[in-house]
């Protein structure tokens, strides 16, 4: 089945480069149909969409990130990964990769499988 | 952004209880709406997509409706493990956003 598998460093120190990378298997990384996603949530808190790419390396992010983000796509290794810059206490939290599947041309999106999430602390 | 707005932000509801979340988008979304259940220290789970389309393996008692900007879930009869939190999503717009979290808990 389709498994997603987060790594990455539990601690990063504020001003550092926090990143993080998702290893997929059981699916093709490169189907046209998926999208590769970052999701974050802090500690006793909501869920925030932080970015996806697809299979064409094309990347959208959440604009309260976009000048410290960068997702991309490593489809030798089955993986994607983040990359956020000038990291905060504000960007400790959970890490989850997710898989978006688009469906009938839009209608449908969906994120269908997730990783079971990394914690990240950002500490000095 | 598209802001999602979930009502209650918590409930407590006894085995068996018929249970409704609500979730308003800031704007017209047509169906274009996700519900997700998480559990304590879980990654969110898949329930419901495009307002009403129940997920493979979700049981039955999980349903979802709406359609434009105000949207339901509901758990027709309230199972321990139900016990979670649950979020609406939106994808008519980029960013994807959720809405805040509504924890159900028993009663």
């Amino acid at each position: 089945q389709v498994q997603l598998q987060e790594s990455g460093p539990g601690l990063v120190k504020p001003s550092q480069t926090l990143s993080l990378t998702c290893t997929v298997s059981g699916v093709s990384i490169t189907s046209g149909i998926f999208f590769w996603s970052w999701i974050r949530q802090p500690a006793g808190k909501g869920l925030e969409w932080i970015g996806r790419i697809d299979t064409s390396g094309s990347a959208n992010y959440n604009p309260s990130l976009k000048d410290r983000v960068t997702i991309s796509l490593d489809t030798s290794m089955s993986q994607f990964s983040l990359n956020l810059t000038s990291v905060t206490a504000a960007d400790t939290a959970v890490y989850y990769c997710a898989r978006e599947m688009e469906v009938a041309a839009g209608y449908y999106y969906y994120m269908d499988v997730w990783g079971k999430g990394t914690t990240v602390t950002v500490s000095s | 952004d598209i802001q999602m707005t979930q009502s209650p932000s918590s409930l407590s509801a006894s085995v068996g209880d018929r249970v409704t979340i609500t979730c308003q988008a800031s704007q017209d979304i047509s169906n274009y709406l996700n519900w997700f259940q998480q559990k304590p220290g879980k990654a969110p789970k898949l329930l419901i997509y495009t307002a009403s389309n129940l997920e493979t393996g979700v049981p039955s008692r999980f349903s979802g409706s709406g359609s434009g900007t105000d949207f339901t879930f509901t758990i027709s009869s309230l199972q321990p493990e139900d016990i979670a939190t649950y979020y609406c999503q939106q994808y008519a717009n980029l960013p994807r956003t959720f809405g805040q979290g509504t924890k159900v808990e028993i009663k």
